[in-house]
């Protein structure tokens, strides 16, 4: 069974430009997260999708980040335009719904972004 | 409310020795506890979960965790370090069966010496 894959592995781009971020979570996880960690700190809380609805989008940090999921499957993170303190690693990550869900949430190895 | 707090941000251990990471956490009610550990350019990979059933809980390569209620903690302890372990670890909580996020501890690096 194929885990979460996360692409681009690594985004350099510079201030002002757009960058998308995809993830394609396992296959039959309707919950599918995305978390992003800045310099080092801890990992933070983006935003959560239930199939293509999304239930909690409070961590998202202002409207230069768009994330959609269309369909239920894959999921999009856009940041336009990208600033300086965007810079971080984004991690995709996802689960069942359900009586199968013990919490426990599956990684991707994440999208390492690098805004100059 | 929910959240973890990880004492240590860096952590050094001989190999074969101890290693014990602390984790604190807080939550309104009965949490479910996660330790996940990154190793250098991958991703994050679950060593054990606490989900309200056995308080000491036993996960890969030899960790545990022992949940306290009492002490609100989740400390996760091996008996013999090897240089594999060296990696960052990371303390989690959710309320629990997917109706809120993990919410994460600002990690513990771990290094080995030989």
């Amino acid at each position: 069974e194929a885990g979460v894959t996360q692409f681009p592995s690594h985004s350099v781009i510079e201030k002002g430009q757009t960058v998308t971020l995809r993830c394609d979570p396992i296959s039959g996880h309707d919950n599918l997260y995305w978390y992003r960690r800045v310099m080092g700190k801890e990992i933070k809380f983006l935003l959560h999708f239930v199939k293509e609805s999304k239930q909690d989008e409070s961590g998202m940090p202002n409207n230069r980040f768009l994330a959609e999921r269309t369909g239920g499957t894959y999921s999009t993170l856009k940041v336009q335009p990208a600033e300086l303190e965007d810079s971080g690693v984004y991690f995709c990550a996802s689960s069942q719904v359900g009586g199968a869900n013990t919490g426990e949430l599956f990684f991707g190895e994440g999208s390492r972004l690098t805004v100059l | 409310a929910q959240s973890v707090t990880q004492l240590g941000s860096h952590v050094s251990v001989s190999e074969g020795a101890l290693v014990l990471l602390r984790c604190n956490y807080s939550s309104s009610v009965p949490p479910y506890l996660f330790w996940y550990v990154q190793y250098p350019n991958q991703g994050l990979q679950l060593l054990l979960k606490y989900t309200s059933a056995a308080t000491l809980v036993k996960g890969i390569n030899g960790f545990e965790a022992e949940f306290k209620k009492s002490e609100t903690s989740f400390h996760l302890t091996k008996p013999s370090a090897h240089m594999s372990d060296a990696a960052e670890y990371f303390c989690a909580v959710t309320l629990g069966t997917g109706r809120r996020a993990l919410t994460f501890g600002s990690g513990t690096r771990l290094q080995v010496q030989p």
